[in-house]
């Protein structure tokens, strides 16, 4: 079945210390996203990318990174630069940039992020 | 620039009574609206779409949204709530020329026995 994995579900780490959280996909999809989820405050992009070897940062990339060297794979490193990382990231891709069908997100089952 | 805008954060309802969740968007072009949805600790699904055509829209299970370009909403229906309809629900917007769609904040709907 094609899908988004993300894993792991739950992580924990304590303050100081950067963290990778992974995204696979199997979609054969170009475009894939980084979001961050607050409760209350919805989805706010972190990182996207349209093709390997390139992505552009979304509306609150400061502390963390990312790196796209395949294109079903497109891991987020939270670093000890962001300010409070406890949330949940959720990563997306589609078929292309941009609204429309193509543009349509299909989502993972996110991972669980806390700083101890 | 696109905006969305989820006028009820929360949404109490009783099982087999109507509801509405409202969605307001703003943007000076053509969009293409979307509703997803969200089951505890899980990712969003897409729920419905609005691309074109037909402003009304309906989903598999029983939902329905209308776009409605004089008044720029997008709200979302569904004549009977079934307890399993529990989830937050989040309008989108995108427009064919922009690189990323904007979620609203969210309403999360509450069924009541």
């Amino acid at each position: 079945d094609g899908g988004i994995t993300q894993s792991p579900k739950y992580l924990f780490r304590k303050e100081g210390q950067n963290v990778t959280l992974s995204c696979e996909q199997n979609l054969n999809h170009d475009a894939m996203y980084w979001y961050r989820q607050d409760p209350g405050q919805g989805l706010r992009l972190i990182y996207y990318s349209q093709i390997v070897n390139d992505f552009q940062k979304g509306d609150i990339a400061e502390g963390y990174s990312v790196s796209r060297e395949k294109k079903e794979s497109f891991p987020l490193t939270v670093t000890s630069a962001q300010k409070n990382p406890t949330a949940f990231y959720l990563c997306a891709s589609s078929i292309s940039l941009g609204g429309g069908v193509r543009g349509e997100q299909f989502f993972g089952p996110g991972t669980r992020l806390t700083v101890l | 620039a696109q905006s969305v805008t989820q006028l009820d954060s929360q949404v109490p309802v009783f099982e087999e009574a109507p509801v509405e969740l409202r969605c307001n968007y703003s943007s000076s072009v053509s969009v293409y609206l979307f509703w997803y949805v969200q089951y505890p600790n899980q990712g969003l699904q897409l729920l419905l779409k609005y691309l074109s055509g037909s402003t009304l829209v309906e989903s598999i299970n029983g939902f329905e949204a209308e776009f409605n370009k004089s008044q720029t909403s997008f709200h979302l229906r569904k004549p009977s709530v079934h307890i399993s309809d529990t989830a937050e629900y989040f309008c989108a917007v995108s427009d064919i020329r922009d690189d990323k769609i904007i979620f609203g904040k969210g309403t999360r709907l509450h069924i009541l026995p």
